[in-house]
């Protein structure tokens, strides 16, 4: 079943402070895992992405870790930022084909 | 960097017309463009894919001669929502990924469509 499971929900950091969320699939035929990040009433606007052939990428602030064997990768933002307070999504797909979505977690950057 | 637009960012109609919904790519020709569509506080869930110059696939559940793609050429496709009601209610956004197939999914940035 293609499912990406994606938690916390919801997250609230202080300025400054790492967030950090999770994702999980189970197709291991995915090779591209994209993060999104969507303000309200926008759409979702591309963050950083990875292919299984690396276990981190980073650009910027924004840090991708992947672990193929157990099927989970994280989204880390370090200084977080209060613009950063936005709603994310991590999402999967297998060679160009849909993207399948998590949940999406509502980050809150207190100031 | 790849942009599609997407028109109009909200639309309210009264129950029972239609709304077309139009997306865009402004420097690149997609072959495939995807339609989702997101409640409030919620992931997107796809409706559709949308082949050009062919018929769209729908999801399971999807309606679809209640929602019609149209992907007549390369840069654009268009979601009509037909016989609107107000559970038709909801923020539709449309995606586009270039002709190689090989590049990001770039999103447009959605219609908020409100039925009265």
């Amino acid at each position: 079943q293609q499912q990406v499971k994606q938690s916390p929900q919801s997250l609230i950091v202080q300025k400054g402070g790492i967030s950090i969320i999770n994702c999980a699939y189970e197709n291991t035929a995915f090779d591209y895992f994209p993060w999104y990040q969507q303000f309200p009433g926008k759409g979702p606007a591309l963050l950083i992405a990875i292919r299984p052939d690396v276990s981190e990428k980073k650009e910027g602030r924004f840090t991708i870790s992947f672990n193929k064997s157990a099927k989970q990768f994280s989204l880390h933002i370090m200084d977080s930022q209060p613009g950063d307070s936005a709603t994310y999504f991590c999402a999967a797909s297998k060679s160009g084909s849909r993207l399948t979505f998590g949940e999406g977690t509502q980050l809150t950057v207190n100031p | 960097g790849a942009v599609v637009s997407q028109h109009p960012s909200r639309v309210i109609c009264k129950s029972g017309t239609s709304v077309k919904i139009e997306c865009r790519s402004l420097d690149f020709q997609a072959t495939t463009m995807f339609w989702y569509r997101q409640f409030p506080k919620q992931s997107l869930m796809l409706m559709a894919t949308s082949n050009e110059g062919s018929k769209a696939t729908y999801e399971q559940g999807v309606e679809k001669d209640k929602f019609l793609i149209n992907h007549a050429s390369l840069t654009l496709s268009t979601l009509t929502v037909t016989s609107a009601h107000p559970e038709d209610s909801s923020f539709y956004i449309c995606s586009a990924r270039d002709r190689t197939g090989h590049s990001p999914l770039h999103f447009g940035n959605g219609t908020r469509l409100t039925v009265t």
